[in-house]
């Protein structure tokens, strides 16, 4: 079954620095899609690139999209303490409306 | 802002016993899914729905039923909890018509079977 998976699990950085994790994903794509999931809260998507496009920004997001190697990149620059979460990275197989989410990658931003 | 409201928030469950996780979202989603979330594997498809009154298998099934009575209402079922299922489980909807089937999710419930 096709899966998106975070090479880096948890990562502790300082506020202002910038952080970039990773997702690979082995069967094809249309999109991937990152969230974030804060402490007691449900996932929320941030930033989403689509699989004819190789980067996407949103504010401090930036998010890349390699098809080649089936990977995908978010990063995220001058965090800030509010920037503690799980970040997700969710695939589909083409079939649209479903998701495979990876394991998922913990960011700890200190003040 | 989409809306997806899960109950209860937080539920002990005896092993053997049955538990229900009820799901509402008020944003007219034709799709809505069950999720559950283990430290170490993320989050993994259960069952979800693309219209009332259907559901579909996710990818792991087993151990769990789901019902869609409404558009609204989606739950989901452990007839015979076990010690296994202790989890986190998300609900999720998304709007047929989004070309980025993009999720919403509820805040979770937090399972915990004895």
């Amino acid at each position: 079954s096709q899966w998106g998976e975070e090479n880096l699990q948890a990562l502790s950085i300082q506020e202002g620095e910038d952080v970039t994790m990773n997702c690979s994903y082995k069967t094809y794509t249309t999109v991937v899609q990152w969230y974030r999931q804060k402490s007691g809260k449900g996932p929320a998507l941030i930033i989403l690139i689509r699989s004819n496009e190789r980067e996407k920004r949103s504010g401090r997001l930036r998010a890349t999209l390699d098809t080649s190697s089936q990977s995908s990149s978010l990063s995220i620059t001058g965090t800030l303490a509010t920037d503690t979460a799980v970040y997700f990275c969710a695939t589909d197989n083409s079939a649209g409306n479903k998701l495979t989410f990876g394991i998922g990658t913990r960011v700890l931003v200190r003040p | 802002e989409a809306a997806v409201t899960q109950s209860p928030r937080s539920k002990v469950a005896v092993t053997g016993g049955k538990v229900t996780l009820s799901c509402h979202q008020t944003n007219n989603h034709d799709y809505m899914y069950w999720y559950r979330q283990d430290t170490g594997h993320g989050l993994r498809l259960i069952h979800y729905s693309y219209v009332a009154d259907s559901t579909e298998k996710g990818d792991i099934p087993d151990g769990y039923k789901a019902s869609r009575p409404s558009q609204e209402n989606f739950s989901l079922i452990l007839e015979l909890a076990s010690l296994s299922q202790t989890a986190v489980y998300f609900c999720a909807s998304s709007d047929a018509r989004d070309n980025n089937e993009r999720l919403f999710f509820g805040h979770g419930t937090k399972l915990s079977v004895l």
